[in-house]
């Protein structure tokens, strides 16, 4: 099963709105990421939170990261158009060789309505 | 400054048919990684080559082999394509899967049909 299970699987919102999306996990982790994905292109990475980090910011993206609950958000402020796409989270754990194992979960498709 | 590059974009195979995915990325980078991604499934990691020489296999790697060429180039090989190969495939690489922080660069895609 996957690591990282995204929240909701859908959502859509009017322009300038904000979007939250919720990604929870099930073991510990090294840092969790998130990701973007336009339609019928390779995903993009967009931020990377430390599992000793509860909050960080990038432009119009605020990511939080609670281990006591296994669960990070991501939200994306004032929202355009061009935010249209699906938002994975990736989980980083390593493992026993030292290698970090990036494991994604299954997405929140986004679409913001102008 | 390319990034990671896939070929090829699209391929119809037939049941039992062979063909290799390439792949190439011009960053430096040390690690590679081979994932396909299935409605509903996210993105499941199918080989890795942590670095140069080395290859090991990832969470769905039946049916497939991989091949680090050089340090740039990193190929997928389906040696007899069955339906349930029908998918789209990601090349990615991270400057060292030992980092800490091993932030992925993925390709565009290939999206294979196998009849």
């Amino acid at each position: 099963s996957q690591q990282g299970e995204e929240d909701p699987q859908a959502l859509s919102i009017q322009e300038g709105e904000n979007a939250t999306m919720n990604c929870s996990y099930k073991t510990s982790i090294n840092n969790l990421q998130w990701y973007r994905q336009n339609s019928g292109r390779g995903l993009v990475h967009l931020i990377l939170i430390r599992s000793n980090e509860r909050e960080k910011h990038s432009g119009r993206l605020r990511v939080t990261l609670d281990t006591s609950k296994k669960s990070s958000s991501l939200l994306i402020t004032a929202s355009r158009a061009a935010d249209t796409a699906s938002y994975f989270c990736a989980t980083s754990s390593l493992s026993n060789f030292g290698n970090e194992k990036l494991t994604f979960g299954t997405g929140t498709r986004l679409t913001i309505i102008p | 400054n390319a990034g990671v590059t896939q070929t090829p974009k699209f391929q119809v195979l037939k049941t039992g048919q062979s063909m290799t995915l390439q792949c190439a990325q011009d960053m430096n980078h040390n690690s590679m990684y081979w994932y396909r991604q299935d409605p509903g499934m996210g993105l499941r990691l199918i080989y890795y080559s942590a670095s140069e020489g080395t290859t090991d296999k990832g969470e769905v790697p039946n049916g497939y082999n991989v091949s680090r060429l050089n340090k740039r180039e990193f190929s997928l090989r389906l040696e007899s394509a069955a339906p349930s190969q029908t998918s789209v495939y990601f090349c990615a690489s991270s400057p060292w899967i030992i980092s800490g922080a091993n932030v992925l660069t993925f390709g565009a895609g290939s999206r294979l049909t196998v009849l």
